[in-house]
């Protein structure tokens, strides 16, 4: 599969716990992305690298959440002391810099208790 | 900063009858628009994107429009069937360069009966 792929596909924490999620983007794509969706909404932008370095962060991004991209492959995205509000779909995609269209993962579902 | 709106949340319609889906964005110097869809609990899937050189894109019974003055972009489903029931939205990017991060409209959730 030459897709993006995220893990896991859906997790389920308590209140207070940490979470990390990972992206794979498609191969040799340089700009990753991570948006986070939740019910009835559209996506919305947190955070995106241009190889391995972060270039913008939304102010949805709080100092709870923390992104990296070791060597500019995959993507972990950490949220600490998880909160009830951060049950959502995190979605990551990839495209080149020059490219328009953006290629999505399946997303990652959290559901915190 | 660039806010899009898509008007209604919810549609249903008989199989077999046209589509149409709207978007309006605000701002209208927008490098590019892109219609999305999103089946229950996946990822996004690319349909269409219109550069802001374009006035519409085809693909297969799919049409997209744009129209920078007025703000406005329609996705066309010609004769829907029951497999196009899912959730469209659509997205700009932020900057004036490819690569951006994208704002999203709220979608469109779409059924089509039998």
């Amino acid at each position: 599969d030459t897709g993006v792929s995220q893990d896991p596909r859906h997790k389920i924490t308590k209140r207070g716990q940490n979470v990390t999620f990972r992206c794979d983007p498609i191969s040799e794509h340089n700009r990753l992305y991570w948006y986070r969706q939740t019910l009835g909404q559209g996506p919305e932008f947190l955070t995106y690298f241009q190889n391995e370095a972060q270039l913008e962060k939304s102010r949805l991004l709080s100092d709870r959440f923390s992104a990296e991209r070791p060597k500019g492959s995959f993507s972990t995205l950490e949220i600490q002391r998880t909160e009830q509000g951060d049950s959502a779909m995190y979605l990551c995609a990839s495209s080149w810099t020059t490219q328009e269209t953006q290629y999505f993962g399946p997303g990652t579902r959290l559901l915190v208790l | 900063k660039q806010e899009v709106t898509q008007i209604p949340a919810a549609l249903s319609v008989p199989e077999g009858e046209n589509l149409v889906l709207n978007c309006s964005f605000t701002d209208s110097a927008i490098y590019n628009l892109q219609w999305f869809r999103q089946d229950p609990g996946k990822g996004l899937t690319s349909l269409l994107l219109i550069q802001s050189s374009q006035r519409e894109q085809t693909s297969g019974r799919l049409n997209a429009s744009l129209d920078k003055s007025s703000g406005r972009s329609t996705l066309y489903i010609a004769a829907s069937q029951p497999g196009d029931s899912a959730t469209y939205l659509c997205a700009s990017p932020s900057g004036r360069t490819a690569g951006n991060k994208l704002t999203f409209g709220g979608g469109t959730r779409v059924l089509v009966k039998p």
